[in-house]
């Protein structure tokens, strides 16, 4: 079955503008999750969804944002952009069941604020 | 808060040989221990999993450790080959709380010596 798809996978933005980028999840999972991934502070959990409901969110501020649709891809949102913002933004899908979880990491997208 | 604290940062082996990698957590109620493996370019791959109620837990050459009293857990790396090269992620999380979030490691740097 297809992996899970990131779109955009390079941009380019400027500061103060704000990015939307895309998730689409392994087919049959209701679960996307997305990270920051920078060599300064590594890997960082920024938020989950499941079944469109946001289950668990990172400590990062309110200018990241994000949304589950009802067919599970997942969009997720920063505003005015910060330099600091530059990094790898991962997402992930996954399935729980019968004990054991399965979790697939997207390529990234690797957003650049200059 | 929360921490995930890994070791060594980076590590060489002789092909063939064994690489093991230690972390250790502070949030004693977590309960779900996952390894990452990242090639250069890639996204993060779940390589293998541990719940507390496990001490250890085998697939093929790969293994990892949990000493929950210590809290500490580790991945062990066996017969090691050339596509093993990579850099690995801890993680741990509480898994039974929708609310908790999923800490990593910072990531160790694995190259495996001809």
């Amino acid at each position: 079955k297809a992996g899970v798809t990131q779109t955009p996978r390079y941009l380019i933005k400027t500061r103060g503008q704000q990015v939307t980028l895309s998730c689409s999840p392994i087919s049959g999972h209701r679960s996307v999750s997305w990270y920051q991934q920078t060599p300064g502070q590594g890997l960082q959990f920024l938020f989950e969804y499941f079944s469109e409901t946001q289950r668990n969110k990172g400590n990062f501020p309110g200018r990241f944002s994000g949304r589950q649709f009802s067919n599970s891809r997942s969009e997720m949102n920063v505003s005015t952009l910060e330099l600091g913002d530059s990094a790898l933004y991962l997402c992930a899908s996954s399935s729980t069941g019968q004990g054991k979880h399965e979790q697939y990491f997207g390529p990234g997208t690797r957003l650049t604020v200059t | 808060g929360e921490n995930v604290e890994q070791h060594p940062s980076t590590l060489s082996v002789q092909e063939g040989d064994s690489a093991v990698i230690k972390c250790t957590y502070s949030d004693s109620a977590s309960n779900y221990f996952p390894w990452y493996k990242q090639e250069l370019g890639k996204g993060p791959q779940l390589i293998i999993d541990i719940r507390s109620n496990v001490g250890e837990k085998k697939d093929q050459r790969i293994a990892v450790t949990l000493n929950k009293t210590a809290k500490h857990f580790s991945l062990h790396i066996t017969e090691t080959q050339p596509e093993d090269s990579a850099v690995y992620f801890c993680a741990a999380r509480e898994w039974s709380s929708s609310a908790s979030k999923i800490i990593f490691g910072s990531g160790t740097r694995l190259s495996i010596r001809p």
